[in-house]
């Protein structure tokens, strides 16, 4: 059985570092792109960046470039995004997401994480 | 970057009625290689995460209750519910994977 498990709730303070995770199991891991989509309280999906585990290629939405970073470690199948220094407005529901791959690119997401809540306040 | 723009925001359909969501692409999102339309919907249900309902436009996800179809290509896209059921109520969002950054649709809310 696919799955992936996410990290659970933080509640962080502004300019804190964080680093969320997602396991994958029931798959071979480096076989499949691993997406992160943010979804603001009562909004909706915003695509944050993927990664294909097998070779890191990783591609980032203009919006999130360089306000995060994306990674993978294939020893444990997970895949991470992480943040320097925490925003107010980073606060939100996180999923990560696999999707297929072909043509050297990602596809539809066909199974996704159950979420991480980011909380972040002074 | 391509932009999703669905229709309507939101829609109230009787039990047993039909529901119409539409989703057009602010550019082609058919690969003319293969003819594939690089389009996925996902339906959201409160408190859960998006679960996959079509790809491709129109192949149905495993599972998927046959009274959901996707239809459309090129710009134009319609995902149809033909009997709406009280499981159905949820935010349905379209998605084009044809290029990066991969963009979704605004989300469409379906009521009773």
């Amino acid at each position: 059985e696919v799955q992936l498990v996410q990290s659970p709730t933080e509640v962080k303070k502004p300019g804190q570092f964080l680093r969320i995770s997602c396991k994958g199991s029931g798959y071979t891991f480096t076989d499949y792109w691993i997406a992160w989509v943010r979804q603001m309280p009562g909004k909706g999906l915003e695509w944050v960046g993927i990664i294909y585990p097998d070779d890191s290629d990783t591609r980032y939405s203009p919006s999130f470039e360089g306000q995060v970073t994306i990674s993978a470690d294939n020893s444990i199948t997970t895949a991470y995004l992480q943040w320097n220094s925490l925003k107010a407005s980073d606060s939100a529901i996180y999923y990560c997401a696999r999707a297929p791959t072909a043509l050297l690119n990602p596809n539809h997401f066909d199974f996704w994480g159950q979420g991480t809540l980011i909380s972040v306040s002074s | 970057d391509i932009v999703m723009t669905q229709s309507p925001d939101s829609l109230a359909v009787s039990l047993g009625e039909r529901a119409t969501i539409n989703c057009k692409s602010s550019q082609s999102i058919i690969y003319t290689l293969n003819k594939k339309n690089y389009l996925a919907w996902y339906q959201q249900k409160p408190g859960q995460p998006p679960k996959l309902l079509f790809y491709w436009a129109s192949t149905r996800e495993s599972g998927v209750p046959d009274r959901f179809s996707g239809s459309g290509s090129g710009t134009d896209f319609t995902l149809t519910i033909s009997s709406l059921q009280a499981e159905d109520v949820a935010i349905y969002y379209c998605q084009q994977y044809y290029n990066s950054p991969l963009t979704f649709g605004g989300g469409t809310k379906v009521e009773i």
